[in-house]
């Protein structure tokens, strides 16, 4: 059953700390979407690339989020420092085209 | 920039009870696509519309997406307890992106 793995499940660190959350795609989806949930601001859109190629970051805080595909197996979301503002689940998602996107379950993220 | 609003944001129905949430977006879509998340869970697709004016069907849910191709509905007949969660829809711009705007989300209870 193909699927979109991410890691850790959880997350509990100390503000300042770096933070590394890691997504696993689906074989052969070229698309990989980072989003981010909230109670106040719903899923935002963080990042999303194609081909692994970065196309649009817009959503990210770039002082301190970084977003990046070593390969086509692995994405990539760090956040250094993490505040307390950053708490929140962090979903990756991956598709083909414009096709569904498949979400993992996401990264809860709780910075104290 | 693009923003897709849903209304209600809230809603409870009993058991039996028809829901419609309604979706907006502040600009023309290429098209839309709906997802449900379980309380917990992550967001799941459930269907994607292109055409103007296009209605799908899925058992007891009833998709439509508007002329204008900037408003969609869900309609649910006869809601069941197995039908709580929260709705989005998430719209793509007509630029060429394929990124998707998610929408704020309806959050459904169904009382027995």
């Amino acid at each position: 059953d193909a699927r979109v793995t991410q890691t850790p499940r959880h997350k509990v660190t100390e503000m300042g700390q770096e933070v590394t959350m890691r997504c696993q795609p689906i074989l052969g989806h070229n698309t990989v979407f980072w989003y981010r949930q909230t109670m106040m601001q719903g899923l935002e859109l963080l990042a999303y690339f194609r081909n692994r190629a970065p196309l649009d970051d817009s959503g990210m805080p770039k002082d301190r989020f970084s977003a990046e595909m070593p390969d086509a197996t692995l994405a990539t979301l760090k956040i250094q420092p993490s505040e307390p503002r950053d708490s929140a689940v962090y979903f990756c998602a991956s598709g083909s085209r414009t096709s569904e996107a498949f979400f993992g379950q996401g990264t809860r993220l709780t910075v104290v | 920039g693009q923003q897709v609003m849903q209304i209600p944001q809230y809603q409870h129905v009993q058991e039996g009870e028809d829901f419609t949430t309604y979706c907006n977006s502040s600009t023309t879509l290429s098209n839309i696509q709906w997802y449900k998340q379980r309380p917990g869970g992550h967001p799941v697709f459930l269907i994607q519309l292109v055409k103007s004016g296009e209605v799908k069907k899925q058992k007891r849910l009833t998709f439509q997406f508007g002329e204008a191709k900037k408003n969609s509905s869900l309609h649910i007949t006869a809601t069941q307890t197995t039908d709580v969660g929260t709705y989005f829809c998430a719209g793509r711009g007509t630029s060429g992106t394929y990124k998707y705007i998610f929408g704020t989300g309806t959050r459904l209870k169904v009382l027995a």
